[in-house]
């Protein structure tokens, strides 16, 4: 079964420092999309950055980046010069579907890690 | 504004009422979801639909019903609300390969 696993159920930065979040998953496909989510108080989600597993490049979002691992099956979301407003629960999300076809599958979700910004 | 509406955005339920939890998106979207969010289980899928007309379970059915005959709607139905069910429900759309775009969830107390 295709899984993802966040293994940081906390995690607290200091405020302008960077900060990276871990997530790895399962798969025996090669095309692949994954995804990081901020959840914040006001519990909406919101994307915040996408990757395309047939892509070597990493993916940039301002202050958000990621490492994106293939081999590994790993896929860390950094994020730099920490604001308050970043504070929130982070989601790292797995989607089958490849650019080339694959599996109609839907996004599986980690369990969440919450992050908190000290001023 | 473009998106995905759900309502409502605040419920209580006694337990063996059945409710509906609308969700409409304007963007064309094929595929949309219904998750439901609860403390350390993160999002987990309840049903989905690939386009109108076709719908499939996800991870957690049992309680829950859905339809999509158009493009645009997708509700959800609870049958007989159990306490089981008290959650946090996202509906959320997307078109292939790309991120969901979520609703802004329904809070729902079953008593």
């Amino acid at each position: 079964a295709q899984t993802v696993t966040q293994s940081q159920p906390e995690m607290s930065v200091q405020e302008a420092e960077t900060v990276t979040l871990s997530c790895t998953y399962d798969t025996s496909e090669s095309d692949y999309y994954l995804f990081w989510y901020k959840q914040p108080p006001s519990r909406q989600m919101i994307l915040v950055i996408r990757q395309e597993a047939y892509k070597q490049q990493n993916a940039t979002e301002n202050r958000f980046s990621v490492n994106f691992q293939k081999a590994a099956k790993s896929f860390s979301l950094k994020i730099s010069d920490s604001q308050l407003g970043d504070a929130a629960m982070y989601f790292c999300a797995y989607n089958p579907e490849g650019n080339y076809g694959g599996s109609q599958g839907n996004l599986i979700f980690g369990k969440g890690t919450k992050l908190s910004v000290k001023p | 504004n473009a998106g995905v509406t759900q309502t409502p955005k605040f419920q209580v339920l006694k337990t063996g009422q059945s409710m509906t939890l609308q969700c409409a998106q304007d963007m064309n979207h094929e595929y949309m979801s219904w998750y439901r969010q609860d403390p350390g289980m993160g999002l987990r899928l309840i049903h989905y639909s690939v386009g109108a007309g076709i719908t499939d379970q996800g991870e957690v059915p049992n309680g829950y019903n859905v339809s999509r005959s158009t493009t645009e709607d997708f509700p959800l139905r609870l049958l007989s609300a159990a306490p089981s069910q008290t959650s946090v429900y996202f509906c959320a759309s997307r078109t292939r390969g790309g991120g969901y775009t979520f609703g802004s969830g329904t809070r729902l107390t079953v008593v």
